[in-house]
C-alpha cells in the first residue's frame, strides 16, 4: 500500500537559512510524488510534483525537490528561507487517490 | 478564473444529526475528490468522481458516508447520523481529468459535532 513518511513534526529556521524537509514514501510502481504548503486558514497549494525524468524538480517560490529512488525519498529543499514560508508543507504519493504525510510545521526565526 | 469553493465555511451540528457538505469545482474540471483532515493531519483521501460517477470511494470509512455529482460538476458530500469522531476540515479538489495532474483544493469545510 501507498504511504508517506514525513519524520520532522516541526522545523524552526532562522530567516536566510537554508532548509530541508524530509519525506520517505512507500509505493509499489513509479510513483507521483508532490509536494503542498498549507497557510493558516488558506487552501493547500501545490509546490512542485514529479512524475518522471529528471530527479531534480523545481517548483513555485524558489523550492526545488530531489527524488532519490533508492532512498525511497523525496525531499524538498530551499537555499533561502523568508519569513512568509512559515506554514504546514505537506508530502503526498499517489495518482488520484493520494496518499498525505502528517506533515512538518515549518517556524521561521526573524 | 473561480478556484474550488466549498460552503459552508463551517459547520457546527449536533451528534446524531445528518449534514451536506458542498464543492463547487473550478469550470470545466472533470475530476473531483474529497478529502477529509483531522486536526495535525494531512488530509485524508475519501472519494473521487470522474464526470458523474464515482470511480473510487475507498476512503469512505463507512456507510453513513456518501457524495454525490448528479450532473458532473458540483458534488455534495452527505454524513448521516454524524458522530463526534466526524469533525474535521473537510476539502474538496479537482483537476482537470486528464492523466495524473494536479489537484486545487478548496479552502474546506471545519465541521465539528457536538
Amino acid at each position: 500500500a501507498q504511504s508517506v513518511t514525513q519524520p520532522d513534526i516541526h522545523i524552526t529556521v532562522s530567516e536566510g537559512a537554508s532548509l530541508e524537509l524530509r519525506c520517505n514514501y512507500s509505493y509499489g510502481a513509479t510513483p507521483y510524488l508532490f509536494w503542498y504548503v498549507q497557510s493558516p486558514g488558506q487552501g493547500l497549494q501545490l509546490l512542485l510534483k514529479y512524475f518522471s525524468g529528471d530527479t531534480l524538480v523545481q517548483g513555485i517560490k524558489g523550492f526545488e525537490a530531489e527524488f532519490k529512488r533508492s532512498q525511497s525519498s523525496f525531499n524538498l529543499r530551499k537555499p533561502s528561507v523568508h519569513w512568509s514560508d512559515a506554514a504546514e508543507y505537506f508530502c503526498a504519493v499517489g495518482e488520484r487517490d493520494m496518499r498525505f504525510g502528517a506533515g512538518t510545521r515549518l517556524t521561521v526565526k526573524p | 478564473g473561480a478556484g474550488v469553493s466549498q460552503t459552508p465555511s463551517n459547520k457546527v451540528t449536533e451528534k446524531g444529526k445528518y449534514v451536506e457538505l458542498r464543492c463547487d469545482p473550478i469550470s470545466g474540471h472533470t475530476a473531483l475528490y474529497w478529502y477529509r483532515q483531522s486536526l495535525g493531519q494531512g488530509p485524508e483521501f475519501l472519494i473521487y468522481f470522474q464526470g458523474t460517477g464515482a470511480a473510487d470511494d475507498s476512503g469512505l470509512p463507512n456507510d453513513r458516508f456518501f457524495a454525490v455529482r448528479p450532473e458532473g460538476s458540483v458534488s455534495t458530500l452527505k454524513i448521516q447520523r454524524t458522530e463526534r469522531g466526524d469533525s474535521a476540515m473537510y476539502l474538496c479538489a479537482s483537476s482537470s481529468g486528464q492523466g495524473v495532474d494536479e489537484q486545487y483544493f478548496g479552502p474546506g469545510t471545519r465541521l465539528t459535532v457536538t
